[in-house]
């Protein structure tokens, strides 16, 4: 059975500070995504990590994919009031299965 | 392009009703999604459907049944609803394998 497991689960940092977001799953899997939710609202995607080693970039969000150690990070750089929200991993179930096996996401509170 | 539009919004059930959620989408995607999100727990999935005509179980699928009705529709189902069904769904659609799921509002159901 696939887990995907984020830390922390709930983060609160001052406006200015860099802060990381880690996802760690338990299987081979190449393809992991990262969501955005905002209180009452759907999810927003953030990145599509296909690869090892792949790593995207937006505006003050970036993420990296590590296929060999089953790690994901979301690095968060000189964090606005704006980000603040829950962030979510997700990775294709795989063995024939569609769809995604999602952590329990990271409830982000960025303080002015 | 409106996306992924799911009906309704709200609803509150009593014990044992049933009613059907509506899910369509207009980006001529293949694999269309239904899951669950409750507090705490990310989302999980409650049935897919990877092309028309097609439909799998997910992870929670008991006490759902499911119609893809066409390339656009999903509809999911809840046939004698229960106060543990209670809970935020969300309908997503994607193209392929490899890109990111684009998610529809939510339908917030409660069943009391």
């Amino acid at each position: 059975e696939l887990k995907v497991e984020q830390n922390p689960l709930f983060l609160s940092m001052q406006e200015g500070k860099n802060y990381t977001i880690y996802c760690n799953y338990s299987t081979t899997s190449d393809r992991l995504y990262w969501y955005r939710q905002d209180p009452g609202k759907s999810l927003e995607s953030l990145f599509v990590l296909l690869s090892n080693g792949a790593v995207k970039q937006e505006g003050r969000l970036m993420a990296s994919l590590d296929t060999k150690a089953r790690l994901s990070t979301l690095h968060i750089t000189a964090a606005v009031h704006d980000l603040s929200a829950t962030y979510f991993c997700a990775v294709d179930m795989g063995g024939g299965a569609d769809g995604l096996t999602f952590g329990k996401g990271t409830h982000l509170i960025i303080q002015p | 392009n409106a996306g992924v539009t799911q009906t309704p919004k709200f609803q509150v059930l009593k014990t044992g009703q049933s009613m059907t959620l509506q899910c369509a989408q207009d980006m001529n995607h293949n694999s269309m999604y239904w899951y669950r999100q409750d507090p705490g727990m990310g989302l999980r999935l409650i049935y897919y459907s990877a092309s028309e005509g097609t439909t799998d179980k997910g992870e929670v699928p008991n006490g759902y049944n499911v119609s893809r009705l066409n390339k656009r529709e999903f509809s999911l189902r809840l046939e004698s609803a229960a106060p543990s069904q209670t809970s935020v769904y969300f309908c997503a659609s994607k193209r392929v394998l490899n890109t990111e799921a684009f998610f529809g509002q939510g339908t917030r159901l409660t069943v009391v």
